[in-house]
């Protein structure tokens, strides 16, 4: 079975500020793990995947998440957070040993960067 | 990417009503999925839309609610049958394209906003 948590609904930081949205996980196996954006009134965008190698991996906007297994964590990041960079976050993760190419989704967390 | 579009973007309609949402993709995929968002909440998944047969549906969903139809790997169409406002959501087609089967990132429209009164 693979499951998600974000533990926060909403994280608030000042612009310029370094941001950190948080996403924990459980898989059998090793994980195949994503970070997606929706901003308002739009679809989700896909922002990274972490697969293997690296544990710190880049992706879009400047946004970057570390994989940590032995805490089974996947935590975005940002060194300098904008107001543009408010929106609803989806950690997303997929077991490739269980056969699907289904990931979950966690519940998302709202982040509201003030200016 | 693959561009998917989605017809309507928003849409109010009466209860008891249905409503057909078209997914378009600009090149061929894979698989198609189609997920339910309703507010204030994460995305659920209706079923896989499979192309040339009957789609997958997810525990919680029906055909008769929602029929989908895939008759090629470009398009789908999803139908919320005879709505009732608890179908007011937020409907997202989402696909993963051919060259990254093997890890499964998904792509999204712009997803169908619906509000049924």
């Amino acid at each position: 079975a693979q499951s998600v948590a974000q533990p926060e609904d909403q994280v608030n930081v000042a612009e310029g500020n370094p941001l950190t949205v948080k996403c924990t996980y459980s898989v059998s196996g090793n994980p195949y793990l994503f970070w997606y954006v929706q901003y308002p009134n739009r679809g989700l965008q896909f922002l990274l995947k972490y697969i293997t190698g690296d544990n710190l991996v880049k992706g879009s906007y400047g946004f970057e998440a570390e994989f940590n297994k032995s805490q089974t964590s996947f935590h975005l990041k940002k060194p300098s957070a904008l107001v543009s960079d408010s929106a609803l976050y989806f950690c997303a993760v997929r077991d490739p040993s269980g056969g699907s190419y289904i990931p979950t989704f966690g519940r998302g967390t709202s982040l509201i960067v003030h200016p | 990417s693959a561009v998917i579009s989605q017809k309507p973007s928003r849409d109010i309609c009466q209860r008891g009503t249905s409503l057909t949402i078209q997914c378009q993709v600009d090149s061929q995929v894979t698989m198609m999925f189609w997920y339910r968002q309703q507010p204030g909440q994460s995305l659920t998944l209706i079923a896989t839309a499979n192309q040339g047969s009957e789609a997958t549906y997810e525990s919680g969903f029906v055909i008769d609610k929602f029929p989908i139809s895939r008759p090629n790997l470009t398009f789908s169409t999803l139908t919320v049958s005879n709505m009732s406002p608890e179908d007011s959501s937020i409907y997202l087609c989402s696909v993963v394209e051919q060259g990254v089967v093997g890890t499964g990132e998904l792509f999204f429209g712009e997803g169908s906003r619906l509000t049924v009164l």
